[in-house]
């Protein structure tokens, strides 16, 4: 059955660093997403992208965050600055189209010392 | 935007126990639901869904049925088994326009633990 793949599984990064958290799709899928879960609270909405563009962001998703698909197959997750609230389970996602559910990746463990 | 309001865990039952996790949601229109489950150290796996009122969805002896009078999605199993046992998250999406970009509404999600 066709996966998300995500990588790293776990990052551990300075504060103030920046990261890339990177994804690959399921290839015949149109819609991105990344969302996100702080240890023991509710997964969250981050950002989706169709069309190589942005089409929503939650207001989590500030100027720091930024998203891009470089080459038709990844689709990166960059925080420029880290702060340790960005501490988080990041989950990549992505759709084909209608009503589809997502397929969700396994997730990047990022932990901001 | 959608909210969704999740039956607080964990719960713990004892094997071929019948299970009930309750999930109520608000939302504009009328959006499709989800259940996504999550296994010990694993991403989320979409468990069942439903697009219209009435729908039932169903996936390995689960199933929720699509309640618009009552704006719910319960999740029920006959029988568990201890296979089961992952964190469960009701989902509603937007509802379709066919030109939205659909985000998911995730509530806190449930910690079930099936004990032999």
């Amino acid at each position: 059955e066709p996966e998300v793949t995500q990588t790293p599984s776990h990052q551990v990064t300075q504060m103030g660093q920046e990261v890339i958290l990177r994804c690959v799709p399921i290839s015949n899928h149109l819609y991105f997403y990344w969302y996100r879960q702080i240890l023991g609270q509710k997964v969250e909405f981050l950002v989706s992208f169709y069309n190589n563009e942005i089409s929503e962001k939650s207001e989590i998703f500030d100027d720091q965050f930024s998203v891009e698909r470089p080459d038709g197959s990844n689709f990166t997750l960059k925080i420029r600055s880290t702060k340790l609230e960005d501490s988080a389970m990041y989950f990549c996602a992505s759709r084909l189209q209608g009503l589809d559910g997502y397929t969700f990746g396994s997730g990047t463990r990022l932990t901001v010392v | 935007g959608n909210s969704v309001t999740q039956m607080e865990g964990p719960v713990t039952l004892s094997e071929e126990a019948f299970l009930t996790i309750n999930c109520t949601y608000t939302a504009t229109g009328y959006p499709s639901l989800f259940w996504y489950v999550q296994y010990p150290g694993e991403g989320l796996q979409l468990l069942l869904k439903a697009t219209k009122a009435d729908d039932k969805g169903s996936n390995k002896g689960f199933e929720a049925t699509y309640r618009k009078e009552t704006t719910s999605f319960h999740l029920e199993k006959g029988s568990v088994q201890v296979s089961d046992s992952a964190v469960y998250f009701c989902a509603p999406g937007g509802s379709y326009s066919g030109a939205g970009s659909y985000q998911l509404t995730f509530g806190k999600g449930t910690k079930l633990s099936v004990i032999p």
